[in-house]
Formats: C-alpha cells, sequence, structure tokens
C-alpha cells in the first residue's frame, strides 16, 4: 500500500515561482525523503529530513515535516524550466527503515 | 563511480519468454533494491537485499518473479513466463549501511514491453 500521497498530482506554473508540493502519509516514519524523477530516467535523491527535524534547506529547497499531521512539503523557489519533472516523496519507516514507500508523485511543469 | 548500471534499458519480449533484467549497485553499497514503476500503480518496491540475502520479497507479484544476487556486485531480476501486464519501468536502486546512507541511488532503469 502506498504510504505517502502527494498533492497536487499536476502542478503548471510560471519560470520565477515558486512551487509546493505536499505529501501525507500514514504511520510513524524514522526519515522522509525527496526524489526527483526526470522523463525516461531514474529518480534522484533531492533531500533527507529526519523525524525530529522540522525544516531543512538545500539550495531552492526548503522542505518542512510536520510529524503530528504526518505531512511534509517541499518548496522549490524561483523555478527554472528545468525544473519539469516528476517529484515523490518516500518514507523510511521507523521499523523497517532499510526501505522506502513512493507516494504516487507530483508532476510539475515550468512554463518559460 | 559510474553510478547503479542496469541492462538492458529496453527489452521487448513476447509472452511467455522469459525476461532477465541485471544490476550492478554501486561498489560499497550494501542493500540494493529492486522496484516497479507504471503509471497505474506507481513506484511498487518488489524485493531487497541486505549484503547479498533476500530481506524483504513481500512486493514480488507470484511466482513467476524471482530475484538473486550471487555477490555483492550484481544481482538479476528474472520474470517467466513473461505476461503482458508486466510491462512496466524496473528499476534498481542501492545505498549504503548506517545512519547517514539513507539516501537510495537509482539506475537509468529497464523498459519492458511484453507483447
Amino acid at each position: 500500500s502506498q504510504q505517502g500521497e502527494e498533492d497536487p498530482q499536476a502542478l503548471s506554473i510560471q519560470e520565477g515561482e515558486n512551487a509546493t508540493m505536499n505529501c501525507s502519509y500514514k504511520t510513524s516514519i524514522n526519515n522522509l525523503q525527496w526524489y526527483r524523477q526526470n522523463s525516461g530516467r531514474g529518480l534522484v535523491h533531492l533531500i533527507l529530513i529526519r523525524s525530529n527535524e522540522r525544516e531543512k534547506h538545500s539550495g531552492r529547497l526548503r522542505v518542512t515535516l510536520d510529524t503530528s499531521k504526518k505531512s511534509s512539503s517541499l518548496l522549490i523557489t524561483a523555478s527554472r524550466a528545468a525544473d519539469t519533472a516528476s517529484y515523490f516523496c518516500a518514507t523510511g519507516r521507523v521499523q523497517g527503515a532499510q526501505k522506502l514507500v513512493f507516494g504516487q508523485g507530483t508532476r510539475l511543469t515550468i512554463n518559460p | 563511480d559510474a553510478g547503479v548500471i542496469q541492462s538492458p534499458r529496453h527489452e521487448v519480449t513476447e509472452m511467455g519468454q522469459e525476461v532477465t533484467l541485471r544490476c550492478k549497485p554501486i561498489s560499497g553499497h550494501d542493500y540494493l533494491f529492486w522496484y516497479r514503476q507504471t503509471m497505474m500503480r506507481g513506484l511498487e518496491l518488489l524485493i531487497y537485499f541486505n549484503n547479498n540475502v533476500p530481506i524483504d520479497d513481500s512486493g514480488m507479484p507470484e511466482d513467476r518473479f524471482s530475484a538473486k544476487m550471487p555477490n555483492a556486485s550484481f544481482s538479476t531480476l528474472k520474470i517467466q513466463p513473461s505476461e503482458p501486464r508486466d510491462s512496466a519501468v524496473y528499476f534498481c536502486a542501492s545505498r549504503g549501511e548506517g545512519r547517514g546512507q539513507e539516501t537510495q541511488y537509482f539506475g537509468p532503469g529497464t523498459r519492458l514491453l511484453v507483447l
């Protein structure tokens, strides 16, 4: 069963705008990760946030985690055409943390 | 490091044929994962290995699927016999052991089409 559910399923914005994607999950987690997938490619890791962290930054990426609401958000600031991709959240559970459970992803399109 | 290597990149076969997908993980990684991605079901974990030993194969769809990891640098996923519903992109991923090594590194995938 899917652990993470991304929202929205698809997002289309203009270049330069900020993009926000959300992820909700069901069970207790050890960490939550965000991955990007360009069309026809494998997934690429973007950022990891642990269950005892609330916010993390990496370049233009900002991730928040609210364990009380079992939700996370990924913010991409000043979007670029190259950010067009699908974005997936993945959760590492407290038990069996070695494996990740991926959501269905958000398809992000940046219009020039 | 060349990253996770998968072969073939594309495979077209006829229903009933045997299909073997191959994966070479990143050197030094202790975990290897096989995933399947389809539009309908998204990204599903099929099986994962730790130090060449299968740990969790609960995602393997049925007995037609089997996976092996004879050594630390090679794994195979076999489908016998293949069916059209097996058409998907199959990814292999690997990661290291312990805290700070939770990131999974994905290969480019094998796009399988069963006619």
